[in-house]
């Protein structure tokens, strides 16, 4: 079956703009999560979705925001860009957000660059 | 709270030897653990995880961990590295009832021939 997939997988924004990622999960699986992975601060957890609602925020500005749909695709978008949240964003499904067993699949991320 | 620390930004190997990748992890109660493995411009692909059965953990490619909660240790070893092992490798936890991953800042492994 298909997995995580991500778009777009790289894009240029110069700083002051916005931009929307978007993730697409694995069929069936119902949780979304989202990281930010930087050579400086490694991987930081963003935030988690689950039956449209947020269920944990991870420590960022509220620049950073995201909302998933009912057919539990998820999209994240970043206001006023800074050159410090140029990144790569991981996308990651699971069947559900309950335990630790539920194993993260993650996509091939999409990588921001900002000027 | 729970973090994790991997000792060594950078492994090198030589094709054929043996591959010990350390991770030391905090957490104030039973931890889930894992091992992810991230190849050049993809995401990231779990290895093997820890979820309170076993504590000696086989995986995908010949890597296995052995959970040590005396030494709260989780490291990851490989018998004999390949060239195809060269990769940045992640160590991961979770407190167990909950999914949301903290991770180490990652160990390189480079191998040669």
């Amino acid at each position: 079956k298909a997995g995580v997939t991500q778009t777009p997988r790289y894009l240029i924004k110069t700083r002051g703009q916005q931009v929307t990622l978007s993730c697409s999960p694995i069929s069936g699986h119902r949780s979304v999560s989202w990281y930010q992975q930087t050579p400086g601060q490694g991987l930081q957890f963003l935030f988690e979705y689950f039956s449209e609602t947020q269920r944990n925020k991870g420590n960022f500005p509220g620049r950073f925001s995201g909302r998933q749909f009912s057919n539990s695709r998820s999209e994240m978008n970043v206001s006023t860009l800074e050159l410090g949240d140029s990144a790569l964003y991981l996308c990651a499904s699971s069947l559900a957000p309950s335990t630790g067993a539920n194993v993260l699949t993650f996509g091939a991320g999409s990588r921001l660059t900002v000027l | 709270a729970q973090s994790v620390t991997q000792l060594g930004s950078h492994v090198s190997v030589s094709e054929g030897a043996l591959v010990l990748l350390r991770c030391n992890y905090s957490s104030s109660v039973p931890p889930y653990l894992f091992w992810y493995v991230q190849y050049p411009n993809q995401g990231l692909q779990l290895l093997l995880k820890y979820t309170s059965a076993a504590t000696l953990v086989k995986g995908i490619n010949g890597f296995e961990a052995e959970f040590k909660k005396s030494e709260t240790s989780f490291h990851l070893t490989k018998p004999s590295a390949h060239m195809s092992d060269a990769a940045e490798y992640f160590c991961a936890v979770t407190p167990s009832g909950y999914s949301t991953l903290t991770f180490g800042k990652g160990t390189m492994l480079l191998v040669s021939p």
